[in-house]
């Protein structure tokens, strides 16, 4: 069975720093378009940041020079390393496959909370 | 980056209705539209990919049209399980800009 596990959110100070990770199941994400998708509180979705199947990396503006994507083929994860976190980087973060194209989203995790506040 | 807007923002129907949620972009996309389905303290689920294609174990009830600028998704017969938030997405470029979302509500 295809499945995203994602870890390692919680509450953060701003300007703190915090690793997410996504552990895959029944596929290889080094052989995948692998992304972050995050969605504030009540609000709508938002593509935070892609890593391609040969290694290149892209970010949102909002998040760039700030987030760094990842993943380690060993454990068939993929990272998401966040530094100076503003409030506004509050919401569940998502793991999402790419196919049958890179910005399709055909398998998702169940989501991860962090929640950046003094 | 390319804007995507929904129409509307949120409808009230019943079981059994048909109804279709709109979607535009600011720039051709030709066909490169995406349908989620989002329900309370889930994930979003892919449903239509590339404006007319089903995903796998989607219900037939559900599809989807349009190229270029102008898209729809329509449900043929509205069942208690439809009743969520859908997602539009453009896969054109980067970012993968989605709509604001439309909540469907029971009447």
């Amino acid at each position: 069975e295809v499945q995203l596990v994602e870890s390692g959110g919680g509450l953060i100070q701003p300007g703190g720093s915090l690793r997410l990770s996504c552990a895959a199941s029944g596929f290889t994400v080094s052989n995948n378009y692998m992304s972050w998708v995050r969605q504030a509180p009540g609000k709508g979705l938002e593509w935070v940041s892609l890593i391609y199947s040969g290694g290149s990396t892209f970010y949102a503006e909002s998040v760039k020079g700030r987030f760094t994507i990842s993943r380690d083929t060993s454990e068939n994860t993929v990272d998401l390393q966040m530094n100076s976190l503003r409030v506004e980087d509050t919401a569940v973060y998502y793991c999402a496959r790419g196919r049958p194209n890179l910005l399709v989203f055909d398998c998702w995790g169940q989501g991860v909370l962090v929640t950046v506040s003094s | 980056d390319i804007q995507m807007t929904q129409s509307p923002s949120s409808l009230s129907a019943s079981v059994g209705d048909r109804l279709t949620i709109t979607c535009r972009a600011s720039q051709s996309i030709s066909s490169h539209l995406n349908w989620y389905q989002q329900k309370p303290g889930k994930a979003p689920k892919l449903l239509i990919y590339t404006a007319s294609s089903l995903q796998t174990g989607v219900p037939s009830r559900f599809s989807g049209s349009g190229s270029g600028t102008d898209f729809t998704l329509t449900i043929s017969s509205l069942q208690p399980e439809d009743f969520a938030t859908y997602f539009c997405q453009q896969s054109y470029s980067i970012p993968g800009t989605f709509g604001q979302g439309t909540r469907l509500e029971i009447k």
